[in-house]
């Protein structure tokens, strides 16, 4: 099945206490990227990928790192969580950029104290 | 900057009736405009994506059409069941990595 997978679904975890949250695609995508979704401002980017070791900002990059190693994965870091960064985070991919259609995982749902 | 707006916010119908949410954008050089639909505390679902060359895209029981020199876009929901109860966001593709979301129509289909 077609489908893009996050990991974990939900986290609370406190200030400063690095994290990761996994992102995996299995539909041969060479786009993928990184929203968080918050009440009243709806989704906006954090970082995007376009291919293997081509990563670049979004809109809302401040506090979160990426990478891209293989073309499957894109993993998204908070090297230092802060409470603002309490929010829920969707992945997506995307067989072409602009283009494609973009399919979303689950969703992660991360909790700062 | 491309601005995406939904409107209404929230919208309740009673069952089986069709219904129109709508969307709005402000720059019309798109590349494609996508559905979803997302229930609550989950993923977003891939409902329509219209290239930018379409007018139209058609799935079951909805429609979305695509007018860019006027930047509007709708989507046709005929005869609402309960289980289309759920946030329907548009989002277009615009620039080089662009992508615009709207903030969303909640709809709530009363059985």
């Amino acid at each position: 099945e077609a489908q893009v997978t996050q990991n974990p679904r939900y986290l609370i975890t406190v200030t400063g206490k690095k994290l990761t949250v996994t992102c995996s695609q299995n539909m041969n995508h060479e786009y993928m990227s990184w929203y968080r979704q918050d009440p009243g401002l709806g989704l906006r980017q954090i970082y995007y990928s376009m291919n293997v070791e081509v990563t670049d900002k979004g809109d809302v990059p401040e506090g979160y790192k990426v990478s891209r190693k293989e073309k499957r994965n894109f993993p998204l870091i908070l090297e230092s969580p802060s409470p603002n960064q309490t929010s829920l985070y969707f992945c997506a991919s995307s067989f072409l950029l602009n283009t494609g259609e973009l399919f979303f995982g689950e969703g992660s749902r991360l909790t700062v104290l | 900057k491309q601005e995406v707006t939904q409107i209404p916010a929230a919208l309740s119908v009673p069952e089986g009736e069709n219904l129109v949410l709508n969307c709005s954008f402000t720059d019309s050089a798109i590349y494609n405009l996508q559905w979803f639909r997302q229930d609550p505390g989950k993923g977003l679902t891939s409902l329509l994506l219209i290239q930018s060359s379409q007018r139209e895209q058609t799935s079951g029981r909805l429609n979305a059409s695509l007018d860019k020199s006027s930047g509007r876009s709708t989507l046709y929901i005929a005869a609402s069941q309960p289980g289309d109860s759920a946030t329907y966001l548009c989002a277009v593709w615009s620039g080089a990595n662009n992508l615009f979301f709207g903030t969303g129509t909640r709809l709530t289909v009363i059985p």
